[in-house]
């Protein structure tokens, strides 16, 4: 099947700081990438979705000044906290939906933020 | 605004048993419908994957169907294992430009040896 790599896996940061987490489409290229946060024992909540070339889409209540989101080249997507905080700190997922096929969804294994 | 429900939110059984966990969803105008696992601290691993024009999905000891009209997905385990402990996620895509997922809170499952 499809994968799809994160990197970091996990990232410890001093409040303030700003992050940058990495998804990339390994062996297919992505029309659309997607990004999650989901909190201790809730569920996936989609915060953007990013078609290579073009500015990400936010959902509502996710601030897009805080969430900088580069969809650079069909298999790269980046995501930057900037000024992170402790409430920032959550499990970020990515996920690519290639630009054929049955338009599903291939998620990565996940980076778990913690700002101090 | 699409809605998913999951039930139960936990389930526990022995070892062997057969087991049904349930999903639902409010805009049956769906694209296609998934099944995930997820085990605790790692990502999404993608078990069925339904279109909206089939009825069922069948993996190994897995089974998924969808029934459209009344807004409802089901995921047959057989024979359950301890293996198979995890949270069991289903996400409903409604199509559109990007084919977004809305995802329900999860169904954690625990089987006993």
């Amino acid at each position: 099947g499809a994968v799809v790599s994160q990197h970091p896996s996990w990232v410890i940061c001093k409040s303030g700081t700003s992050v940058k987490i990495e998804c990339r489409s390994l062996d297919f290229q992505a029309t659309t990438m997607f990004w999650y946060r989901q909190f201790p024992k809730q569920s996936l909540m989609l915060m953007a979705t990013s078609n290579e070339g073009s500015k990400a889409t936010y959902e509502q209540g996710v601030e897009k000044d805080k969430f900088l989101i580069n969809h650079a080249s069909l298999t790269l997507s980046t995501l930057t906290v900037t000024s992170a905080h402790p409430e920032d700190s959550s499990f970020y997922i990515c996920s690519a939906r290639a630009s054929s096929g049955n338009n599903e969804q291939f998620f990565g294994p996940g980076t778990r933020l913690t700002v101090l | 605004k699409q809605e998913v429900t999951q039930i139960p939110a936990a389930l526990s059984v022995p070892e062997g048993e057969n087991l049904v966990l349930n999903c639902s969803f409010t805009d049956s105008a769906i694209y296609n419908l998934q099944w995930f696992r997820q085990d605790p601290g790692k990502g999404l691993t993608s078990l069925l994957l339904i279109q909206s024009s089939q009825r069922e999905q069948t993996s190994g000891r897995l089974n998924a169907s969808l029934d459209k009209s009344s807004g409802r997905s089901t995921l047959y385990i057989a024979a359950s294992q301890p293996g198979d402990s995890a949270t069991y996620l289903c996400a409903a895509s409604t199509g559109g430009s990007n084919y977004k997922l809305t995802f329900g809170k999860g169904t954690l499952l625990t089987v006993n040896p």
